[in-house]
């Protein structure tokens, strides 16, 4: 089962910032935060991904609570583009074993003129 | 640099027949994931081949195989097709640097309808 909890919709109009949440209270020491998104009916695309430091990339910021029990991804300035399913997954970095990404039903972001 | 590439992108078979999908990872990509989804069970794991050899392995029935040949592009075999296999399968690469995340790159996925 996931060990993340999404809304499972928002909006968002175009040209604002989308604040899109996620609880993650049982992540473990070692485990990262993970965002993919998935646009209609394409393969999820990676976004970002941090352990306990907010990062940034040319994407989004990830903002990470110090108890590191939630986290928030920002997309700054939403586009049409940005409407996808966001799926906000945890998971430990080491140990070799690339698959088995475990997504949830993530949060629909629906982005409006 | 070319992206995954899946074939067939869609596919339409009957009850009890057998299909076979292909993956091609980016240039380089060593590991190879299988995913299935569906609207009622979302995204889930299939299985994941690294070197030829399968890693990780879902929750998923026998009737699910995969393999990975030496060019690492891989292929998933689904046998006595059921109509609850009707999904979308995407297959992602990743390069493996011994150990440590790196980002999954997903392809376009497969979709199969089974009548």
């Amino acid at each position: 089962d996931a060990k993340t909890t999404q809304p499972p919709s928002m909006d968002c109009a175009e040209g604002r910032a989308a604040n899109l949440p996620c609880n993650h209270s049982t992540i473990s020491g070692n485990e990262y935060v993970y965002w993919y998104r998935q646009i209609h009916s394409q393969g999820p695309q990676y976004i970002i991904h941090g352990l306990k430091n907010n990062e940034t990339n040319e994407m989004a910021s990830l903002i990470i609570t110090e108890d590191r029990k939630s986290s928030t991804l920002i997309l700054p300035h939403a586009t049409l583009r940005d409407t996808a399913v966001y799926y906000c997954i945890v998971r430990v970095a080491n140990g070799g074993s690339q698959g088995n990404l475990i997504f949830g039903k993530g949060t629909k972001l629906s982005v409006k003129p | 640099k070319a992206g995954v590439t899946q074939t067939p992108r869609y596919l339409i078979k009957t009850r009890g027949q057998q299909v076979t999908l292909s993956c091609s990872p980016i240039s380089g990509h060593r590991s190879v994931s299988w995913y299935q989804q569906t609207p009622g069970q979302g995204l889930q794991f299939l299985f994941e081949y690294f070197s030829e050899t399968q890693r990780n392995k879902g929750n998923f029935p026998g009737r699910f195989s995969g393999r990975q040949f030496s060019n690492s592009r891989s292929e998933m075999n689904v046998s006595t097709l059921e109509l609850g296999d009707s999904a979308l399968y995407l297959c992602a690469s990743s390069w493996v640097a011994g150990g440590g995340y790196n980002e999954q790159f997903f392809g376009p996925g497969t979709r199969l309808t089974v009548l």
